[in-house]
This record gives C-alpha cells, structure tokens and sequence, in this order.
C-alpha cells in the first residue's frame, strides 16, 4: 500500500516562504500531486511533478525527488487567503487511476 | 464552464436510515471519483469510476456503501442503513481520462447521522 507523512501544520507570517514536505512510500510511482483546499471548500488542484526537479508556478512551486521519495511545495510571498490546508497525494503501479492523499498539512498566515 | 456539481450540501438522517448522494461531474469527464473526508482529515478514497464502469471499489468501507453511474455522467452514492461513523464530508471529483492526477472536485454533500 501507499503512505505519505506531511507536517500537521505550519504558521507564518505575510510575505514570507513556507515549505511543506510530503515524503511517500509506494509500490512503484507515477508523480505527486498537490492540492489546496480552504476550510469549508472543496479541493482544488495545483500542481504535478512525475520527473525530478522543480515546478514553478507563479508564487507556489512544487519540488520532487523520486530517489528519496521526498517532495515539498514552496509557498512564497505568503498572503492572507493562503491559509488553507494543502495536501500532497500519490498515484502508484498497485491502483494507476487513485489518488492516495497525505493527511493534509494546515498551513496558517498571520498578518 | 460548469463544475462538479453535488446535492444535497448538507443531508441530516437517522441512524439506520439510508441515503443518496449524487455527483454531476464536469461534462466530457470520462473518470469520476467519490471520497470521503472526516473533520481535520484527509481525503479517503471510496470509489472510482471509468465510463460507467467500476474498476475500483477497494476503498468502500463496508457492503452498506454502493455507488453507480449513468450514461457516462451523473453518480450516486447510496449509504444503507447508516451510522454515526458514517458522518463525513463526501467529496466527488472527475477527470478527463487519463488524467487521474488533476482532479476537479464539487464542493461536498456534508453527511450528519444521528
């Protein structure tokens, strides 16, 4: 089966940079994927990465290594409406069309 | 153009009754997905859909939990017999096909048993 470890939560201040880790353990892999969802919301998408290296995608980037099976997304500029709880998830060979999602990781901005 | 799509937002029942969540994804989507989500956590996988198909039922919790799907669209997700435990968030989300990884989500039927 799958897992992934993610912090509980992590809080900072506006303009700064956080970085939420997501390491996973799979039975082969395909990519990771992160997701953001606001309280009372619905989860929205954001980013992808099946290769080594970094994505970067305007203020978010998403960072992956799949020889350590480690990963992290990098919040920059911090505002306010990034308080949310962002979720790594993994999709592996024993189920290609699942997502398996990480516990979430609450991240709050203080002013 | 139009999201996922899901009713009711908030359903209120009785211990041992049943109940019907439906899910319309977004159109041409081909993969649709049921989760459940518990306060504070994360997303748990129910079930997944390819056309009208059920290639995937591994994560529904026990023989009380069915869904099905139409014509390539419109899902429900029926609870029999519920139970306290059963109280969640339940989330659908689909994708075009082989696009399991970016998934588009409705915003939840929020489940309470009494």
């Amino acid at each position: 089966g799958q897992s992934l470890e993610q912090p509980s939560e992590v809080t900072a201040v506006e303009g700064a940079i956080v970085q939420i880790n997501c390491t996973y353990q799979t039975s082969g892999f395909y990519g990771l994927s992160w997701y953001q969802q606001h309280d009372g919301g619905a989860p929205t998408f954001l980013s992808y990465n099946a290769l080594d290296g970094l994505e970067e995608t305007g203020r978010f980037s998403s960072f992956l290594s799949r020889s350590d099976s480690y990963g992290y997304l990098l919040l920059q500029e911090l505002q306010m409406k990034d308080s949310a709880s962002y979720f790594c998830a993994v999709r592996d060979q024993a189920a290609v069309n699942k997502l398996t999602f990480g516990g979430g990781t609450r991240v709050l901005v203080k002013p | 153009g139009a999201g996922v799509s899901q009713s009711p937002s908030n359903k209120v029942t009785e211990k041992g009754k049943d109940v019907e969540l439906r899910c319309d994804p977004i159109s041409g989507h081909t993969a649709l997905y049921w989760y459940r989500q518990s306060l504070g956590q994360g997303l748990e996988f129910l079930i997944y859909f390819q056309g009208n198909s059920a290639p995937d039922k591994s994560g529904l919790p026990s023989d009380r939990f069915s869904a099905e799907r139409t014509g390539g669209s419109v899902s429900t997700l029926t609870i029999q017999r519920t139970q306290q435990e059963d109280s969640a968030v339940y989330l659908c989300a689909s994708s075009p096909a082989g696009r399991s990884d970016e998934q588009f989500f409705g915003p939840g039927t929020r489940l309470t048993v009494l």
